[in-house]
């Protein structure tokens, strides 16, 4: 059984569209994240957000906004896609605490043409 | 504000060979720090963490990373490698009032074992 899942694995869409990325965990975590891994295999942290915070990383901009309609979902919504968004996104959950590793989904994708 | 340096973006090991991946953090306070390793179109996967306590911690699959705060490094080790250890692997800190903050990630290492 999956721990974290994204959906889709792969989404290629053009420049100005909106696209939604789905997680979801079944390990009972309060806390979830998304992070933006680039070409260059760097990872940075995009969001976090348990049922009290959104905590957001100021570089990210505000066309991407993350939704959670529940503890255990978070999705992660983009408008007006640009070339520079084509990255692969993943999705994290951990309990709230800093102390606990993160648990990470498989990662989306995204090919912007 | 935190960060994490991997120095060397590739290490190459025989198999069989003692290896080493480095990494040094800068935060202020006493430092959360964490292995994690990502095989190819995965998600990343936790080796071991270091919260407090012995400096030597030991994780998954025979790995082991010593805390050394005098040189604020948390490099990884195995005493022998093994083919399938071949991976990208990334050092994160986070520090304890992080709370609900994502973990600062270093730029990874390309760790390549060669049979």
């Amino acid at each position: 059984d999956t721990a974290v899942s994204q959906t889709p694995k792969y989404l290629v869409t053009q420049m100005g569209n909106d696209k939604s990325i789905k997680c979801e965990q079944n390990l009972g975590h309060d806390t979830m994240y998304w992070y933006k891994q680039d070409s260059k295999k760097f990872l940075k942290i995009m969001f976090s957000y348990n049922n009290k915070e959104l905590i957001i990383n100021e570089t990210v901009p505000n066309r991407f906004s993350p939704k959670s309609p529940d503890k255990a979902h978070l999705n992660l919504h983009i408008n007006s896609l640009e070339l520079g968004d084509s990255a692969v996104y993943f999705c994290a959950s951990s309990h709230g605490t800093a102390n606990q590793p993160q648990h990470f989904g498989d990662g989306t994708r995204l090919s912007i043409l | 504000a935190q960060s994490v340096a991997q120095p060397e973006d590739q290490v190459n090991v025989a198999e069989g060979n003692p290896l080493t991946v480095k990494c040094t953090y800068s935060v202020s306070g006493n430092p959360y720090l964490f292995w994690y390793v990502q095989y190819p179109n995965r998600g990343l996967q936790f080796l071991l963490k270091y919260i407090t306590g012995d400096n030597l911690v030991k994780g998954s699959y025979g790995f082991e990373a010593e805390f050394n705060k005098s040189q604020t490094s948390f490099h990884l080790k195995k005493p022998s490698a093994l083919v399938s250890d071949s991976a990208l692997y990334f050092c994160a800190v986070r520090e304890p009032g992080g709370g609900a903050d994502g973990l600062t990630f270093g730029k990874g290492t390309h760790l390549i074992i060669q049979p």
